[in-house]
């Protein structure tokens, strides 16, 4: 069964660097997604996208966040000065219809110190 | 953002029993519901999902009710197994297409 990849599963940074969290999304798939679960939260939204832009994002998508489909299959979040409070599991995930079954990744459990 | 609540933490349940899992929404313009099952170190696993023109929606073990006037809805694992053992999320969708999810129950379910 086909299904979403996330690199690397666990990162460790310094407070202030910038990191890349990388996803490939379901092939046939036409919208990505960017969730993220702080530890004991719920679930959180970060942002969608469809047709190589920004379709939705949450308050919590902030300057420092960017999205980015630099070719046809890698979708990436970049966090550009991590923050302590960006500490978090960020979950991809794809869908082929609009928040419709979403297909989740397994995680990238991000530590910042 | 407190739309979408899961009030019991956490549910142990006998295997072979009925698992009960329950989701309240505060949002009348949801109009799609989806339970997600996520495993430790794993991502959520979609479950099963129910439109709001629906009152019910079957999959094997696996049962969504929706009840839209009291803005609930419920999920039945009927018979439970060892393997239903993980954190059961409600997420809901509205008209701005964007799901929110509710905190999660843990379910045990004890050999």
């Amino acid at each position: 069964e086909p299904e979403v990849t996330q690199t690397p599963s666990h990162q460790v940074t310094q407070m202030g660097q910038e990191v890349i969290l990388r996803c490939v999304p379901i092939s046939n798939h036409l919208y990505f997604y960017w969730y993220r679960q702080i530890l004991g939260q719920k679930v959180e939204f970060l942002v969608s996208f469809y047709n190589n832009e920004i379709s939705e994002k949450s308050e919590i998508f902030d300057d420092q966040f960017s999205v980015e489909r630099p070719d046809g299959s890698n979708f990436t979040l970049k966090i550009r000065s991590t923050k302590l409070e960006d500490s978090a599991m960020y979950f991809c995930a794809s869908s082929p219809f609009n928040n419709e079954k979403l297909f989740f990744g397994s995680g990238t459990q991000l530590s910042v110190l | 953002d407190q739309q979408v609540k899961q009030n019991s933490p956490s549910l142990s349940v006998q295997e072979g029993r009925i698992s009960i899992l329950n989701c309240d929404y505060t949002n009348s313009m949801f109009d799609y519901f989806l339970w997600y099952k996520k495993y430790p170190a794993e991502g959520p696993t979609f479950l099963i999902s129910i439109s709001s023109i629906k009152d019910k929606n079957e999959d094997g073990r696996f049962t969504v009710f929706l009840n839209k006037s009291a803005k609930h809805l419920s999920l039945h694992i009927v018979p439970s197994q060892p393997g239903d053992s993980a954190v059961y999320f409600c997420a809901a969708r509205g008209n701005d297409y964007k799901l929110s999810f509710g905190a999660g129950t843990t379910v045990t379910v004890r050999a």
